[in-house]
């Protein structure tokens, strides 16, 4: 069974870089058969996916246009696990933010991480 | 692709039929899937492929539809239904959610 288990701290000054990690048990980050994403979800902009990355004999990413000139998501396969750094973060980017797997043959988001609401204020 | 729920809130009574609705803005054929999700919790795969549920899931939930129109019914709603319920369309990245219907107690 996979699970993600998310951790990373809850409060961030503007101005800084958002840093949150997702820890993967019962796949492995270098699948070919998944892509590994972030999501977040805030009553302004409900569920927003912001990006993924994956593996199809070498890595790739993917980033949403909203977030594309501040966001990096790298998989570490030493720790089979995979992070979330989003730079210059305003209040707009305050909510909670998901790490979830999404299956390359059916396309859905099959496993999701707890959650981790980051606050950005000072 | 913009996903239109509807109606934003939902007042049921238990036991009775809830249908929920979603609408995509162009074609997403039969990529859709829907998502529950409690207070404090991540959103939990109920359906997909429009119509497939997943493992686990009761049979009193059930999708329906293709294109751009699609529905949630679930038949006899039970205490632990009552959520926030979000449709998602995977024909195109980026994926897109609905902005979820609350399932509330009449």
């Amino acid at each position: 069974q996979v699970q993600l288990q998310q951790s990373g701290p809850g409060l961030v000054k503007p101005s800084q870089t958002l840093s949150l990690t997702c820890a993967i048990s019962g796949d492995s980050v270098s699948t070919d058969s998944a892509a590994w994403n972030w999501i977040r979800q805030s009553p302004s902009r409900g569920l927003e996916w912001l990006g993924r990355t994956y593996y199809r004999s070498k890595w790739f990413n993917a980033y949403a246009d909203s977030v594309k000139s501040r966001i990096t998501i790298n998989p570490d396969t030493s720790k089979n696990q995979f992070s979330l750094q989003l730079m210059s973060v305003t209040p707009e980017d305050t909510a909670v933010y998901y790490c979830a797997r999404w299956l390359h043959e059916e396309g859905y988001f099959d496993c999701w991480g707890q959650g981790t609401l980051v606050t950005v204020s000072s | 692709i913009l996903m239109t729920q509807s109606p934003a809130t939902l007042s049921v009574s238990p036991g009775e039929r809830a249908t929920l609705s979603c609408r995509a803005s162009q074609s997403v054929s039969s990529n859709l899937a829907w998502y529950q999700q409690k207070p404090g919790q991540a959103p939990r795969l109920l359906i997909y492929g429009a119509s497939t549920r997943a493992t686990g899931i009761p049979a009193r939930f059930s999708g329906s539809g293709s294109g751009t129109e699609f529905t949630l019914t679930i038949s006899s709603l039970q205490s632990e239904d009552f959520a926030v319920y979000y449709c998602h369309q995977y024909n195109n990245w980026p994926h897109t959610f609905g902005q979820g219907t609350k399932l509330e107690i009449k």
